[in-house]
């Protein structure tokens, strides 16, 4: 059974500090993709990764950065958390090749709540 | 600049009843449409998806319709079920590059099916 995991459900952080959000996958997929989800606007995408060491910004990066050192595990980092980062954080990975549904698998989130 | 429209943000419907969400895009550089359903304390799991060179989907009782001379598409739910009501969110696929690893959502919609 497919798989993603996400180290955390629930993270409660003071402002400005670092945060780590981890995220793996165990179905050796090579995209992954960290999201956050707020009421009303949906999922959006803050950085996607498509190989080990690559990044690529998605339409909200700012405030955050990503590290990609294994294939399986892919790291969401809040360099200096703000309360307007308090969200929901998804991670999906999925496969590369563009021929077929390139299905998203997503873990179950991590609710981030900064103080 | 949104993408993906989603419409409405919320359905109620009875039990029975034959909920359909809407979505419209403007990138005709999209080729793959899936729908995901999240559950409550859940991450969000593919449903259906079509591709733009057929006109209805169906899989049980959900039913995608497309309509590519209108850029639009519509997930149809017969029959539907207490155990359907969930957060759907329509997505969108590019066809090359670095858009074609990545999923465009529209803002979801809450379902909710009262027996």
């Amino acid at each position: 059974d497919v798989k993603v995991t996400q180290s955390s459900r629930y993270l409660v952080k003071r402002t400005g500090e670092k945060v780590f959000l981890e995220c793996v996958q165990d179905m050796d997929h090579e995209n992954m993709f960290w999201y956050r989800q707020d009421p009303g606007l949906g999922l959006r995408l803050i950085y996607f990764s498509y190989d080990v060491k690559m990044k690529e910004k998605g339409d909200i990066p700012e405030g955050y950065s990503v590290s990609r050192e294994k294939k399986e595990r892919f790291s969401l980092i809040l360099e200096s958390a703000s309360t307007n980062q308090t969200s929901m954080y998804l991670c999906a990975s999925s496969i590369r090749g563009t021929g077929g549904s390139n299905e998203q698998f997503f873990g179950p989130g991590t609710r981030l709540t900064v103080l | 600049q949104q993408q993906v429209k989603q419409s409405p943000q919320s359905l109620i419907v009875q039990k029975g009843g034959i909920p359909i969400i809407n979505c419209a895009y403007e990138n005709t550089a999209f080729d793959y449409f899936p729908w995901y359903q999240q559950f409550p304390g859940k991450g969000p799991a593919l449903l259906i998806a079509i591709r733009p060179d057929v006109s209805e989907k169906k899989e049980g009782r959900f039913t995608i319709s497309f309509n590519k001379s209108a850029k639009q598409f519509s997930l149809h739910i017969m029959d539907s079920q207490p155990g359907d009501s969930a957060t759907y969110f329509c997505a969108a696929r590019g066809n090359s590059g670095a858009g074609s690893y990545q999923l465009t959502f529209g803002k979801g919609t809450k379902l909710s099916v009262i027996p």
